[in-house]
């Protein structure tokens, strides 16, 4: 079992709120990513970490963003929310680059913005 | 970069039938391989995964191949069970240690 945690799991909220998407793992990695994934299930990595202090933008251009003040939290700000953002949004973690690069999924935040 | 293509999106099968998905991958630095499964409303997990000095690995009723030269690689999975419905992804791990999915295959068991 990953012990990697999102919350919350569902969130319905209006246009223009601030949101945080919390994730948080419990083994000690050093890499951390924000997947949006949309209906039609395609994965798409809009940001990831190398270690405490390190954020980096992903493939796929985001207004959200991320901090890493602490190794086990991963925290996704959007500051002000729009229907466009609605999707769902995967949290993961891996050990650093020497090794396999196995990345362990959190069970998502399902975002609706209305 | 790294562009992983997969096929088909959509796969239905009927039990105890074996099914077939594959990938094909551009970049000819990449060296890991990995499949992963996703079950509605979790977050995808990995299942199996093989590195470039290796042609073919088996666990259970899964098995993927890899074919280097033709920069393709595929998932089996033979005597499927209703359990085996779930979206599964392919990825490659490219030269820059960047992981790069496939676009996912829903996967349908027919009972």
């Amino acid at each position: 079992e990953a012990d990697i945690y999102q919350t919350p799991r569902y969130l319905v909220i209006g246009t223009g709120k601030k949101i945080t998407l919390e994730c948080s793992q419990t083994m000690g990695h050093d890499k951390m990513y924000w997947y949006q994934q949309d209906p039609g299930m395609e994965l798409h990595l809009i940001h990831y970490s190398y270690g405490v202090n390190s954020t980096e933008k992903g493939d796929l251009s985001s207004e959200s963003t991320v901090s890493r003040i602490r190794t086990e939290h991963f925290p996704l700000t959007l500051e002000s929310a729009r229907p466009s953002h609605t999707s769902q949004y995967l949290c993961a973690s891996s050990e650093g680059f020497r090794h396999t690069g196995e990345l362990f999924f959190g069970e998502g935040s399902r975002l609706t913005v209305l | 970069g790294e562009n992983v293509e997969q096929h088909p999106s959509t796969l239905s099968v009927q039990e105890g039938d074996s099914a077939v998905i594959k990938c094909t991958y551009s970049d000819s630095a990449s060296n890991y391989f990995p499949w992963y499964k996703q079950e509605l409303g979790k977050g995808p997990q990995l299942i199996i995964d093989i590195r470039s000095n290796v042609g073919e690995k088996k666990d259970q009723r899964i098995a993927v191949t890899l074919n280097k030269t033709a920069k393709h690689f595929s998932l089996h999975i033979t005597e499927t069970q209703p359990e085996d419905s779930a979206v599964y992804f392919c990825a490659a791990k490219g030269g820059n240690e960047k992981l790069t999915f496939g676009t996912g295959t829903r996967l349908t068991i027919i009972p």
